[in-house]
């Protein structure tokens, strides 16, 4: 069956970088759209960034833009967020979700992997 | 990327039925038929509902309704069942490869 896991997330200072990973089976990879969806704590949903199949488009939200780089190895399966210049306010669950090519919604999710932004 | 305007909650006894709207703007919700809504369960995954919004996943019960007027789209849940409370996210694609969701809506069942 389809399945998502997200990796990677820690307890980084203000300022640093840190890299999540989001690594998926049961089903082909580099057929589907991916995306980083994001959720602070007792907060909603945010959307944060897409990849394109071939990761040749990529595709970001405002709060994140010039900061977080999405990419994929679709030899590996494996979904990528590089986040840099973290802040405080982007202390969230990241979770990844796939979409079908050519469609707009979230049809499968990861449970999350923790990110917290503090000194 | 302003957030679309859900209510922090909604409430209903066993067997009625209940609406969230979902407001966005002429840019996002008003200009494409491209509205999803998500079920998260505390601690768990968001699970698709709707998409395209009114078409419904298989395997999701036919008690889960989507519609949408202008710039306000709607999730209706008919039958409450004690297995619906959880929260509920509208998310519509703003174009330019974006999405935005809504704040999110507390269903309760009393």
């Amino acid at each position: 069956q389809v399945q998502l896991v997200e990796s990677g997330g820690d307890v980084v200072q203000p300022g640093r970088s840190l890299r999540v990973s989001c690594a998926a089976s049961g089903f082909t990879f580099s057929d589907y759209s991916m995306h980083w969806v994001r959720q602070a704590p007792g907060k909603g949903l945010e959307w944060v960034a897409v990849i394109s199949p071939d990761g040749s488009s990529k595709y970001y939200a405002d709060s994140v833009k010039a900061r977080f780089i999405i990419s994929r190895d679709n030899s590996k399966s494996t979904l990528y967020l590089q986040m840099n210049s973290l802040r405080p306010d982007d202390t969230a669950l990241y979770s990844c979700a796939r979409t079908p090519w050519a469609t707009h919604f979230f049809e499968s999710w990861g449970q999350g992997t923790l990110v917290t932004v503090s000194s | 990327q302003s957030a679309l305007t859900q209510p922090a909650s909604v409430s209903g006894s066993p067997g009625q039925s209940i609406t969230i709207s979902c407001t966005g703007s002429s840019s996002d919700v008003g200009s494409y038929n491209l509205v999803a809504w998500y079920q998260q369960h505390p601690g768990k995954a968001p699970k698709l509902m709707i998409y395209d919004e009114v078409k419904r996943p298989s395997g999701v019960s036919n008690r889960f309704s989507g519609s949408k007027s202008g710039n306000t789209a709607s999730l209706t849940i008919s039958g409450l069942q004690a297995e619906d409370e959880a929260d509920y996210y509208c998310c519509s694609y703003s174009g330019t490869s974006a999405y935005v969701f809504g704040g999110g809506t507390k269903v309760s069942v009393l």
